[in-house]
């Protein structure tokens, strides 16, 4: 079965560049969700999309952006790095109909920053 | 943790013994769900309850909800190697349909 996937898989970066993280939903997933792990802490909600619609936000710095495309992929936009970004970062997605239920989780992109 | 706290943080145990973690969270939910994390790996949904339910089962695991103390845990019977992880339950509100997540407990299953 599709599963949710992302790349790159590994970035470093240095600080003050910028990064650009991608997640393709499962085929049909209408709605996407971005999450940021640092390391031995627990995934924080950033931002989320339906229909290609921002839908909800949390913890997301004003330097990260991120939109859903018309093929509901799903770009993470993350500017003026600082060493503290370094995290993994999920992207999931949700089928339609259901959004409270189960999210499918991305194998997660490692972040970098030097 | 954004949500609550998750107890134990770290468990060891034996192979074939059982393992109970809990978790506690702050709000009114709509659901409550357990994820599965291999080292800095992707999470894996492992078993979802609604606010409705009290108790749910699914093959080893067993789940628990009381709403009135707003807590849960999760029963992982017969435990094998296979199932060191770290374990973290998320919540989801009526009016969001975004996890938030506790803090985790990290399992060790010795063979």
């Amino acid at each position: 079965a599709a599963g949710v996937i992302q790349s790159p898989r590994h970035l470093i970066k240095e600080k003050r560049e910028t990064a650009t993280l991608k997640c393709y939903p499962i085929p049909r997933h209408d709605t996407v969700y971005w999450y940021q792990q640092g390391p031995g802490q627990d995934p924080q909600f950033l931002i989320s999309f339906y229909e290609k619609m921002q839908s909800d936000k949390g913890s997301i710095p004003d330097r990260f952006s991120a939109q859903q495309f018309s093929d509901y992929h799903s770009e993470l936009n993350m500017s003026s790095l600082e060493l503290g970004d370094s995290a993994l970062y999920f992207c999931a997605s949700s089928p339609p109909m259901r959004p409270e239920n189960e999210q499918y989780f991305g194998p997660g992109t490692r972040l970098t920053v030097t | 943790s954004q949500q609550g706290e998750e107890d134990p943080q770290a468990l060891s145990i034996q192979e074939g013994e059982n393992a109970t973690m809990n978790c506690s969270y702050k709000t009114s939910i709509n659901n409550l769900q357990w994820y599965r994390q291999n080292s800095g790996r992707g999470l894996v949904h492992l078993i979802l309850i609604r606010s409705n339910e009290r108790e749910k089962h699914s093959g080893r695991l067993r789940v628990t909800l009381d709403t009135s103390k707003k807590s849960s845990s999760l029963l992982i019977t017969a435990s094998r190697a296979a199932d060191t992880a770290s374990y973290f339950c998320a919540t989801v509100m009526d009016s969001s349909y975004k996890l938030i997540f506790g803090s985790g407990t990290r399992l060790l299953v010795r063979p």
